[in-house]
C-alpha cells in the first residue's frame, strides 16, 4: 500500500532564508507525487506535481521539488521564504491514475520568523 | 477556473441531529468528487469517492449509513452526517475532478468545520 512520511511536524525558518521540506514515499510502481499547501481554515492548493519526465519540477509561488527515486523522496524547496508562506504543507502520492486515491502525509507546519 | 465551493463553511449542531454539507464545482463538470476528513493537526483521510449518478465508494472503516453521500449532478455532491455525535466533530473537505486534459486533477473546496455539542 502507498504511504507518505513527512518527518518534520513543524519547521521554523527566518524570512528570506531557504526552505526544504522533506517527503518520503512508499509505492510499488512509479509514483505520482504532489505537494499541497493549506492555509488556516482553508482547503488545499496544489503547489506542484510530478508525473514523469524531468525530476525537478517547478511549481507556483516560487516552489520546486525534486523526485529522487533512489531515495524515495520528493522534497519541496524554496530559495527565499516570505512571511506569507507560513502554512501547512502536505505531500501526497497518487495511484496509477494520477490524482485519484491520493494518500497524504501528516503535514509539516511552516513558521516564518521575522 | 476550477473553483470548488462548500457550504456551510462552519456549522454547530446538537448531538443526535443530522447535518448536510454541500460541495459544488462552480465552473466545471465534476465526474468524480471526494470527501475527506481532517482532525486537528492531522492529515486528510479519504472517506469516500463518488461518481455522478452512482453510489459512493467508501473507504474501509467509514460507516456508509452514517455518512450519506449523494452525487446527483455533475456540479453538486452532498455529505450528510446522520445522528451526529461529538466524535464526528472535524474539518470536512471535498474535492472534485473531471476536467479533461488536466489529468483528473483534484480541486479542493475550502472545507466545512463541524462542531457537535
Amino acid at each position: 500500500a502507498q504511504s507518505v512520511t513527512q518527518p518534520d511536524i513543524h519547521i521554523t525558518v527566518s524570512e528570506g532564508a531557504s526552505l526544504e521540506l522533506r517527503c518520503n514515499y512508499s509505492y510499488g510502481a512509479t509514483p505520482y507525487l504532489f505537494w499541497y499547501v493549506q492555509s488556516p481554515g482553508q482547503g488545499l492548493q496544489l503547489l506542484l506535481k510530478y508525473f514523469s519526465g524531468d525530476t525537478l519540477v517547478q511549481g507556483i509561488k516560487g516552489f520546486e521539488a525534486e523526485f529522487k527515486r533512489s531515495q524515495s523522496s520528493f522534497n519541496l524547496r524554496k530559495p527565499s521564504v516570505h512571511w506569507s508562506d507560513a502554512a501547512e504543507y502536505f505531500c501526497a502520492v497518487g495511484g496509477v491514475t494520477g490524482f485519484q486515491k491520493l494518500v497524504f502525509g501528516t503535514g509539516t507546519r511552516l513558521l516564518v520568523s521575522p | 477556473g476550477a473553483v470548488v465551493s462548500q457550504h456551510p463553511s462552519w456549522v454547530i449542531c446538537k448531538s443526535g441531529t443530522s447535518v448536510k454539507i454541500e460541495c459544488r464545482s462552480l465552473d466545471f463538470q465534476a465526474t468524480t468528487m471526494f470527501w475527506y476528513r481532517q482532525f486537528p493537526k492531522q492529515s486528510l483521510m479519504l472517506m469516500a469517492t463518488s461518481n455522478e449518478g452512482s453510489k459512493a465508494t467508501y473507504e474501509q472503516g467509514v460507516e456508509k449509513d452514517k455518512f450519506l453521500i449523494n452525487h446527483a449532478s455533475l456540479t453538486l455532491s452532498t455529505l450528510t452526517v446522520t445522528s451526529a455525535h461529538p466524535e464526528d466533530s472535524s474539518f470536512y473537505i471535498c474535492s472534485a475532478s473531471g476536467r479533461v486534459g488536466q489529468g483528473n486533477e483534484q480541486f479542493f473546496g475550502p472545507g466545512t468545520r463541524l462542531t457537535v455539542l
